[in-house]
């Protein structure tokens, strides 16, 4: 069936610590990934995305590694902030003529000051 | 630059009622699409419309439909609410609504059916 999921359902680290968010994804024609935050109360909020023709790509403290042989998302948190803290969603966009997301159930990250 | 807005923000009904949300782009953004969003999941898709025309549709009921006006905001519309359609319901706009882009999600419609 269409499912991503994510190893940890809750991250607990400290600020200023580095943090890593991962996640599974099942479908091997899926050629588009996107991590999204959510914070209580709000809409997802884009973070950064991913093209299956890349392994790896940077933002502003943000990393996303790709690892399309064991279907493997992840998401590098540099220097965690409190404000950091939110539920983190991996999505993936199967090959298609649609926008069409499939969403992961989600990561807590709970940062401690 | 305004975001993607969404109306109301929350809403309360009754078991057989009907509701309408609404929501309205990003300027210049011609696809609107929607999900649903249980309380401790993901984001599920509903719908995607672009220029009017349905482009996609999720697992969903026929009580669920939507549509997408000429200034490009989109109303869902659910009818025969059930206690399980108690969600936050999103509202993301793209440019061209195609596989590979940006999707920005608006704020959400938190919907209570008592």
């Amino acid at each position: 069936g269409e499912s991503v999921g994510l190893h940890l359902p809750t991250l607990s680290v400290q600020e200023g610590d580095n943090s890593i968010i991962n996640c599974a994804y099942s479908n091997s024609a899926s050629d588009y990934f996107i991590w999204y935050k959510q914070e209580s109360g709000k809409g997802p909020q884009f973070i950064i995305d991913i093209r299956s023709n890349m392994d790896k790509r940077q933002g502003q403290r943000v990393t996303v590694l790709l690892n399309k042989t064991v279907k493997h998302l992840s998401l590098q948190i540099a220097a965690t902030q409190p404000g950091d803290s939110a539920v983190y969603f991996c999505a993936e966009n199967i090959s298609s003529n649609t926008g069409k997301l499939i969403f992961g159930q989600g990561t807590t990250l709970q940062v401690k000051p | 630059d305004a975001g993607v807005t969404q109306s109301p923000t929350h809403l309360i009904k009754t078991r057989g009622q009907h509701v309408t949300l609404r929501c309205s782009p990003i300027s210049g953004h011609k696809s609107v699409s929607w999900y649903q969003q249980v309380l401790g999941q993901g984001p599920q898709f509903i719908f995607q419309y672009y220029e009017k025309e349905e482009r996609g549709r999720g697992n969903f009921p026929d009580r669920f439909s939507a549509r997408q006006f000429p200034n490009y905001s989109s109303e869902l519309n659910v009818n025969a609410l059930l206690l399980g359609d108690s969600a936050l319901y999103l509202c993301a706009s793209s440019a061209a609504g195609t596989r590979e882009e940006t999707q920005y999600f608006g704020p959400g419609t938190r919907l209570l059916v008592l």
